[in-house]
């Protein structure tokens, strides 16, 4: 069956522009969960959808948004792009939000912002 | 605060011999963790996980060890081979996944 799927894999953005980023989950999985992995913080918990809600979200601020469609998959929004940004935003998709559910991650998307 | 973390940052170990990574975490509530490989341009990749009830737990060439009294967590992999050079981090699932730093290693031919 197929896996997490990203797209675009690379993305280059310029300073104060707005970014969306896709995830199509693994069929059957109705959790959506976003990270982002930098160099320098490693990988931080973004936020989780699940069923078309969110159901938790990490310490970032308001320009990170994200939704998720009926069919699970999801959709992350970053407006007004600053340098910072630039990093790989994974996406993992689990069956549900338990503890103990295992989370697929998919190969990400590499931001670049100029 | 809560948190996962990384003994060490890189590792090097000869083919063929027996790697340990390890990872300390915070919490005494924490009751399940997880392994994560992740290769270059790819993103993590489950190994091995373990629930607080149990102390060890083997996969196939892998072993996760949980030592709750030091809060302690290792992988072990057995006969390292140089598909086993990655990033391997440990992660601490309650209502999302918290990573530690993770640890870069590196097989030795």
């Amino acid at each position: 069956k197929a896996g997490v799927t990203q797209t675009p894999r690379y993305l280059i953005k310029t300073r104060g522009q707005q970014v969306t980023l896709s995830c199509s989950p693994i069929s059957g999985h109705r959790s959506v969960s976003w990270y982002q992995q930098t160099p320098g913080q490693g990988l931080q918990f973004l936020f989780e959808y699940f069923s078309e809600t969110q159901r938790n979200k990490g310490n970032f601020p308001g320009r990170f948004s994200g939704r998720q469609f009926s069919n699970s998959r999801s959709e992350m929004n970053v407006s007004t792009l600053e340098l910072g940004d630039s990093a790989l935003y994974l996406c993992a998709s689990s069956l549900a939000v338990s503890v103990g559910t295992e989370a697929f991650f998919g190969q990400g998307t590499r931001l670049t912002v100029v | 605060g809560e948190s996962v973390g990384l003994h060490l940052p890189t590792l090097s170990v000869q083919e063929g011999d027996n790697s340990i990574i390890n990872c300390a975490y915070s919490n005494s509530a924490s009751d399940y963790f997880i392994w994560y490989k992740q290769e270059s341009g790819k993103g993590p990749q489950f190994i091995i996980d373990i629930r607080s009830n149990m102390d060890k737990r083997q996969g196939q060439r892998v072993t996760v060890l949980l030592n709750k009294t030091v809060k302690h967590l290792s992988l072990q992999i057995a006969a390292t081979q140089p598909g086993d050079s990655a990033v391997y981090f440990c992660a601490e699932r309650k209502r999302q996944l918290t990573f530690g730093s993770g640890t870069q290693l590196t097989v030795l031919p």
